[in-house]
């Protein structure tokens, strides 16, 4: 079946301008996160949802950065007043559900290709 | 918060040859500790995971070893191919409810055929 897909694949923007990355995950999955991933580094955690809420959004930086998922499928991360400091690799995971009383399995999340945004 | 180190950053390795990978992390309530493998171009893929109620796993010819006084856990590729070539990441995470994982800086596992 169809994987998680993100786009746009690359994002080039200049200093100050807004951009929005897009996430579609597996059907059926009810978590979502976001990750950010800067060059030979590991995945950070940004924000996950549950269903239409976010569950926790410790791991965003700042204010500049937002994220929905007003249906509970699609999520977009927002980014305004991007800084050269925010390239790097966006990267959206999904899972069949989230919480402690699942098994691994269902916890499993399940990683799209990315989206390298580069601000100039 | 949790803080995962990993070694070596880059290991290179005959075609055949094992190769290991190592990882610490500070955390003693973390309980659950994947290994993803990331491709050139693509996200990261949950490859084996252990948790802290077993010492060893193995998947063919993938095994994790966790020691949990120690805080380390490794990465054990037996019979290295080519098509193992790639970035690998270790990760912990606590219970709480969310699974969500602290990532090492990665290794880059280079096998030459």
């Amino acid at each position: 079946g169809a994987g998680v897909s993100q786009t746009p694949s690359n994002k080039v923007t200049e200093k100050g301008k807004y951009v929005e990355l897009r996430c579609d995950p597996i059907s059926g999955h009810t978590a979502l996160y976001w990750y950010r991933q800067s060059l030979g580094q590991g995945p950070e955690f940004l924000i996950y949802f549950q269903g239409t809420g976010a569950a926790d959004d410790s791991g965003l930086p700042n204010d500049r950065f937002f994220a929905v998922r007003p249906e509970g499928s699609v999520s977009t991360l927002k980014i305004q007043r991007t800084e050269r400091g925010d390239s790097a690799v966006y990267l959206c995971a999904s899972s069949l559900i989230v919480g402690g009383g699942g098994t691994a399995k269902e916890n499993e999340q399940f990683f799209g290709p990315g989206t390298r945004l580069t601000v100039l | 918060g949790e803080n995962v180190e990993q070694h070596p950053s880059t290991l290179s390795v005959q075609e055949g040859d094992s190769a290991v990978i190592k990882c610490t992390y500070s955390d003693s309530a973390s309980n659950y500790f994947p290994w993803y493998k990331q491709e050139l171009g693509k996200g990261p893929q949950l490859i084996i995971d252990i948790r802290s109620n077993v010492g060893e796993k193995k998947d063919q010819r993938i095994a994790v070893t966790l020691n949990k006084t120690a805080k380390h856990f490794s990465l054990h590729i037996t019979e290295t191919q080519p098509e193992d070539s790639a970035v690998y990441f270790c990760a912990a995470s606590r219970p709480g409810g969310s699974y969500i994982p602290t990532f090492g800086r990665g290794t880059s596992l280079i096998v030459h055929p």
